[in-house]
């Protein structure tokens, strides 16, 4: 059954503070896997795709990093900032099933 | 604006009363989906459309039904809602499925509540 295991479930920072965010997977045949942030209730909204190929990806302070062959992929976080107080939502899909297997997330908050 | 609507955003209702989610995206996207977020749980899919008149089961989708007749709209409807419908709804729509990396678009959610 694919999985998407993420930690931790829930992180406290300093803003300023860098962090990282991990997600494991065992989804297979891999195709891409996403980052998404979600603020509380609202919709989640993408930050990074990658494919296989790709080992980084970056969107401004967020750099997504992904190893195929641990199956592993971290969130890095530049210069914490108190909007990026959100939950973090790691998704993996493969090929052939059409569907997304999502992660449970981690809850990041930031304190001043 | 590029954007998923959802409506209604907030409903409360009791147990056994038909209800519709409507959603709708103006961004010409033949996959379309439903989730449902849960404490603890993540997202779980409960139907897909892959384009007009193509709908298919995602993991959960017992109690719910979906229709697809326009390619914008993809109404997710609770024909007798139970108490374990209670849940926060989301819709999203993509140029494509999962496996061809296409970003997804999430609306901004519908909280469900059956008493």
């Amino acid at each position: 059954k694919n999985q998407v295991e993420q930690s931790p479930q829930s992180l406290i920072i300093l803003e300023g503070k860098n962090c990282t965010l991990q997600c494991n997977y065992t989804v297979s045949p891999f195709s891409n896997l996403r980052w998404y942030k979600q603020d509380t209730g609202r919709g989640p909204v993408s930050l990074t795709i990658m494919t296989f190929s790709e080992n980084t990806k970056s969107n401004g302070r967020y750099t997504a990093t992904l190893d195929a062959d641990t199956k592993q992929s971290s969130l890095h976080i530049t210069a914490s900032q108190l909007s990026d107080s959100a939950s973090y939502i790691c998704v993996v899909s493969d090929f052939g099933n059409e569907k997304l297997t999502f992660g449970t997330g981690t809850r990041l908050t930031i304190i001043p | 604006e590029a954007q998923v609507t959802q409506n209604p955003r907030y409903l409360i209702t009791v147990t056994g009363k038909k209800l519709t989610v409507t959603c709708s995206q103006n961004m010409n996207h033949e996959y379309m989906s439903w989730y449902r977020q849960d404490p603890g749980l993540g997202l779980r899919q409960i139907y897909y459309s892959m384009n007009v008149e193509v709908t298919d089961k995602g993991d959960v989708p017992e109690g719910y039904k979906v229709s697809r007749k326009e390619k914008r709209n993809f109404p997710l409807i609770l024909e007798s809602p139970s108490p374990n419908q209670t849940s926060l709804y989301f819709c999203a729509s993509s140029l494509g499925s999962g496996g061809t990396g296409n970003e997804q678009f999430f609306g901004p959610g519908t909280r469900l509540t059956v008493l």
